[in-house]
């Protein structure tokens, strides 16, 4: 089936600080969305991308379907933006799956 | 309104118990998920309703019995738990089988 996965596993940032958090995904997928889950469990939605490139604030993220990656980048990285941060996909030819990545788990010092 | 709610927040049960989990939603969508997440690993998917029917099962074991009364609510039925089965348990929904997930706060589950 198809593997998805992340790095860094884990990171640690200084506040103030950018870093780039990537989703490799084995086959095609359809859809791609990045979530941040908070110490509560709670999943936040930051993106949903299955192609190109889009920005909120100071996340941004790209999804190159044809190379099977994506990259979410966090600009000026604040304390509240620990946590574990997941990428997810969509694949819905044949029997439809539905598979997280490895997720990378952010710690932001200040 | 993009929220999906579920109740309980936590459950402790024995593993005698019969319990329940619930989710709902009032965003239209038409599919809703359960996913089960145990500690340090990401959200791995147990069941898909689509159109109020249930159109993925992941190999789940019987002990956990799904079920979609109408298009805004989806239980989760628990009977003969191990403890095994102490994990977080998250709900989600999307317009469409294939569209963006919206996930709820999630319950967390204790089974001694």
């Amino acid at each position: 089936g198809i593997q998805v996965e992340q790095s860094p596993p884990d990171l640690i940032l200084q506040e103030g600080a950018n870093s780039t958090l990537r989703c490799n995904f084995s086959d095609s997928v359809n859809n791609l969305q990045w979530f941040h889950q908070n110490p509560w469990g709670q999943l936040i939605n930051l993106f949903y991308i299955p192609s190109g490139t889009k920005q909120n604030g100071r996340l941004s993220a790209t999804t190159v379907a044809t190379e099977r990656y994506s990259l979410l980048y966090i600009s000026s990285s604040q304390t509240t933006d620990s946590g574990v941060y997941f990428c997810a996909v969509t694949v819905t030819s044949g029997t439809y799956k539905y598979i997280f990545g490895t997720g990378t788990r952010l710690k932001v010092l200040a | 309104d993009t929220e999906v709610t579920q109740t309980p927040k936590h459950l402790v049960m024995g593993m005698t118990n019969k319990k329940s989990l619930k989710c709902e939603q009032h965003m239209g969508h038409r599919a809703m998920y359960w996913y089960k997440q145990k500690a340090k690993k990401p959200p791995e998917l147990m069941f898909v309703y689509s159109y109020e029917k249930l159109s993925i099962n992941e190999s789940v074991p019987s002990r956990f019995s799904p079920e979609c009364p109408n298009s805004s609510l989806l239980n989760l039925h628990l009977h003969a738990l191990q403890p095994e089965d102490s994990a977080l348990y998250l709900c989600a929904s999307s317009q469409s089988p294939s569209g963006e997930q919206f996930f709820g706060p999630g319950t967390r589950l204790t089974v001694l």
